[in-house]
C-alpha cells in the first residue's frame, strides 16, 4: 500500500525564518515524490520532484526538500520565509514500479501562514 | 502556453440533477486524471485515463459517477442523480505520460460544485 502523511495541519513562522513542512511516505518499491502549492481557489502548482540521485531537490520560489530514505521523509524547506509562501503544501508519493498506473497519492496538505 | 482548462469554474444545481464538467489537458499530454477536494477530505483520486482508455477507475465513489475522454484530448466527468455530498472541488490533471512515468501532474483550477 502507499500513503503519504503530513503530520501538521498547520505551520506558522515568521518572515525571514526558516520554513519546515513535514512529510513521511509509505511504498512498497523507490518512491518518486512530489511537492505541490496551492492557493485559495486554484489548482495545485507543481514546486518540486524526487525522483533519484542527489537527497537535496531544489524546486520553484526558493524551496528545497531533502530525501531521506532510512527515515522515509521528504520534508520541504525554505532558508528564508515571506508572507507571499502562505499556502497550503501538499506531498505526493508514486512508486516508481508504476504498478499504481499513474495516480498520486496525496497527502492530507499542510496550511503554511508566514506572518510579517 | 495553455495550462489545464476546465469548466464551468463554478456550479451550483439542485440535488437530484445531473451534472457535466468539462476538462481541456495540456496539448500532447497523453494522461489525464480527475481528483476531487472537499472540506476536511484532502484530495481524492477518481480516475485516470492513458489515451481515451481509463486503465484505472477504482477512485470513483459510485455508479452514479462516469467519465469519458475522446481523441485523446478532452474529459467529461458526469454525476447523475447529485447528492449533497457530492458537493467539493473537482480537479483534473495532466501528465505527458502516466504509468511509472516521473513526470509531474499539472492541474487545472477545478469546478467547485455546490449541491443544494
Amino acid at each position: 500500500a502507499q500513503s503519504v502523511a503530513q503530520p501538521e495541519d498547520q505551520v506558522n513562522v515568521a518572515e525571514g525564518n526558516p520554513l519546515t513542512v513535514k512529510c513521511t511516505y509509505s511504498v512498497s518499491g523507490n518512491p518518486y515524490l512530489f511537492w505541490y502549492v496551492q492557493y485559495p481557489n486554484r489548482g495545485l502548482q507543481f514546486l518540486l520532484k524526487y525522483i533519484t540521485g542527489d537527497n537535496l531537490v531544489k524546486g520553484s520560489y526558493g524551496f528545497e526538500a531533502e530525501f531521506n530514505k532510512s527515515q522515509t521523509s521528504f520534508h520541504l524547506k525554505k532558508p528564508s520565509a515571506l508572507v507571499s509562501d502562505s499556502a497550503l503544501y501538499f506531498c505526493a508519493v508514486r512508486d516508481a514500479r508504476g504498478s499504481t498506473l499513474g495516480r498520486l497519492y496525496f497527502g492530507r496538505g499542510t496550511q503554511l501562514t508566514v506572518w510579517p | 502556453g495553455a495550462g489545464v482548462s476546465q469548466s464551468p469554474s463554478n456550479k451550483v444545481t439542485e440535488k437530484g440533477k445531473d451534472v457535466e464538467l468539462r476538462c481541456d489537458p495540456i496539448s500532447g499530454h497523453t494522461a489525464l486524471y480527475w481528483y476531487r477536494q472537499s472540506l476536511g477530505q484532502g484530495l481524492e483520486f477518481l480516475i485516470y485515463f492513458q489515451g481515451n482508455s481509463a486503465p484505472d477507475k477504482s477512485g470513483l465513489p459510485s455508479d452514479r459517477f462516469s467519465a469519458e475522454r475522446t481523441g485523446g484530448s478532452v474529459s467529461t466527468l458526469t454525476i447523475q442523480r447529485t447528492q449533497q455530498e457530492d458537493s467539493a472541488v473537482y480537479l483534473c490533471a495532466s501528465s505527458p505520460r502516466g504509468g511509472g512515468g516521473n513526470q509531474p501532474q499539472h492541474f487545472g483550477d477545478g469546478t467547485r460544485l455546490s449541491i443544494l
